[in-house]
C-alpha cells in the first residue's frame, strides 16, 4: 500500500467518450503529479500541482483537463483521446519545497488506458 | 540537455545470480539519484536514494553506487530472486530554485529471473 490510489484501474474508451481518472493519497502531502508511461519511455511527466495550483503543464494537448480540487484529489479528465494516448497512466504525491526536496515521489498503480 | 540513460534495456538471468544495471545521466543541477522497482502493474516504488556526497548505499540485496564525477550509477542485486523481476528505473533530480525539484527519468531496465 503505497498511499496513493488510483481508480480505475482499467479503461477502455472510444475516441469519442468522456472519461475522468482519478487520484487520492493519503500521506498529507502537498504536490501531485500526473504521468504518462508507454512501453519502453521514460515516464512522460504531464502535470505538476503544488497547493492545488497547477505549476508545470509540459506541453500536454488539450484533450487532456487536469483538476486538483483539493491536496489530496487529483482528476485527470479526458476527451477526444486518439489511439497513441493508450498507456498507463500514473499519479503520484510528494512532500515538496525547502525540506522536503529529497523526498520521494509515491506512485499509485496507475490507470492502463487504452482507446479503440 | 538533461537527461539519463540506463542499460542495458533487458536482462535475464537465473535466479540466485548476481547482476548490475547501468545509470549514466546529465543532469544540472544534480540534486539526487533515485533508482526506483516497478513490478508489473503497478506503481514505481523508491528502492534508495543518494544525495552528491554518497558514494554507495545498501537495501537489502540491493546495492547502489554513485560516481559524481563520472556520472554514473549502479544498482547491484545479489542472489537474486523471482520476486526481482521488475523495471528497475533510475531518476536523476535536478534543484530547482524554490526547493523544487525537477526529474528526470530513464526507460528502465527490464530484468527478469527465471528459475
Amino acid at each position: 500500500e503505497t498511499g496513493v490510489t488510483q481508480t480505475p484501474r482499467h479503461l477502455v474508451m472510444g475516441m469519442t467518450n468522456k472519461k475522468s481518472l482519478k487520484c487520492e493519497q493519503h500521506l498529507g502531502h502537498n504536490a501531485m503529479y500526473w504521468y504518462k508511461q508507454s512501453a519502453k519511455k521514460p515516464l512522460e511527466l504531464m502535470f505538476v500541482y503544488s497547493l492545488e495550483e497547477r505549476v508545470e503543464n509540459n506541453s500536454v494537448p488539450s484533450r487532456f483537463s487536469p483538476e486538483c480540487p483539493n491536496s489530496s484529489h487529483l482528476f485527470l479528465h479526458l476527451h477526444t483521446l486518439q489511439p497513441e494516448d493508450s498507456a498507463l497512466y500514473l499519479c503520484a504525491s510528494s512532500q515538496e519545497g525547502y525540506g522536503g526536496a529529497d523526498q520521494p515521489q509515491h506512485f499509485g498503480d496507475g490507470t492502463r488506458l487504452s482507446i479503440l | 540537455k538533461n537527461q539519463v540513460e540506463q542499460s542495458p534495456q533487458s536482462l535475464i538471468i537465473l535466479e540466485g545470480k548476481n547482476c548490475t544495471l547501468q545509470c549514466n545521466y546529465t543532469v544540472s543541477p544534480f540534486s539526487n539519484l533515485r533508482w526506483y522497482k516497478q513490478d508489473t502493474g503497478r506503481g514505481p516504488v523508491s528502492l534508495t536514494i543518494m544525495t552528491f556526497s554518497e558514494n554507495t548505499k545498501s537495501n537489502g540485496r540491493y546495492t547502489a553506487t554513485l560516481d559524481a564525477d563520472t556520472k554514473q550509477s549502479s544498482l547491484h542485486i545479489t542472489a537474486s530472486q523471482l520476486s526481482d523481476s521488475a523495471s528497475y528505473i533510475c531518476v536523476v533530480s535536478a534543484r530547482l530554485s524554490g526547493g523544487y525539484n525537477k526529474l528526470i527519468f530513464g526507460a528502465g531496465t527490464r530484468l527478469a529471473v527465471h528459475p
